[in-house]
């Protein structure tokens, strides 16, 4: 079975624009979760998605939002970017929502804001 | 490769020893405990899991304890190896919330 893949692997964007983060979770799965990944801040919760809903959001500004599809698949979205936006986000998959469900991540997309 | 964190607590082996990489949870309502292994370059990759109603976990070379008193999780590698060098992370959650909380994290050296 395949993993969590998301697209593209790495992008380098400048401050102002934006940018949009594909994720498509283990077939079956249809909990996606995106988190941030920061030096400083370390592994950070941004949404949770289920059946095309947002469930959870974490702490962060409206700049990051999100969707789901029918199929599962996610993107993430962010406008406006600004350079303490460059992360590694992941997105990661998990069969049940809110039931302790364990959570798969992908490889990640390393984003750079210059 | 890429740094997943900086100035993080390091634990340095000898190849064949066993490791213990220890972490302190902040919700005393969490009730399911995992470990991820995060390689350079990559995500965070599943290793065991535990949830509140056990002390104790045993997976291949891998053991997790669990200490709800004190909120204390402890992850065990038996006979070390190269390739277990990385960062290793605990993160919590409680039933109905699926989001992680996760550890500042562990790099585990060895050599």
């Amino acid at each position: 079975k395949a993993g969590v893949t998301q697209t593209p692997r790495y992008l380098i964007k400048t401050r102002g624009q934006q940018v949009t983060l594909s994720c498509s979770p283990i077939s079956g799965h249809r909990s996606v979760s995106w988190y941030q990944q920061t030096p400083g801040q370390g592994l950070q919760f941004l949404f949770e998605y289920f059946s095309e809903t947002q469930r959870n959001k974490g702490n962060f500004p409206g700049r990051f939002s999100g969707r789901q599809f029918s199929n599962s698949r996610s993107e993430m979205n962010v406008s406006t970017l600004e350079l303490g936006d460059s992360a590694l986000y992941l997105c990661a998959s998990s069969f049940l929502a809110g039931d302790s469900d364990t959570q798969y991540f992908g490889p990640g997309t390393r984003l750079t804001v210059l | 490769g890429e740094s997943v964190g900086l100035h993080l607590p390091t634990l340095s082996v000898q190849e064949g020893d066993n490791s213990i990489i220890n972490c302190a949870y902040s919700n005393s309502a969490s009730d399911y405990f995992i470990w991820y292994k995060q390689e350079s370059g990559k995500g965070p990759q599943f290793i065991i899991d535990i949830r509140s109603n056990m002390d104790k976990r045993q997976g291949q070379r891998v053991t997790v304890l669990l200490n709800k008193t004190v909120k204390h999780l402890s992850l065990q590698i038996a006979a070390t190896q190269p390739g277990d060098s990385a960062v290793y992370f605990c993160a919590e959650s409680f039933s109905g919330y699926s989001t992680l909380t996760f550890g500042k994290g562990t790099m585990l050296l060895v050599s």
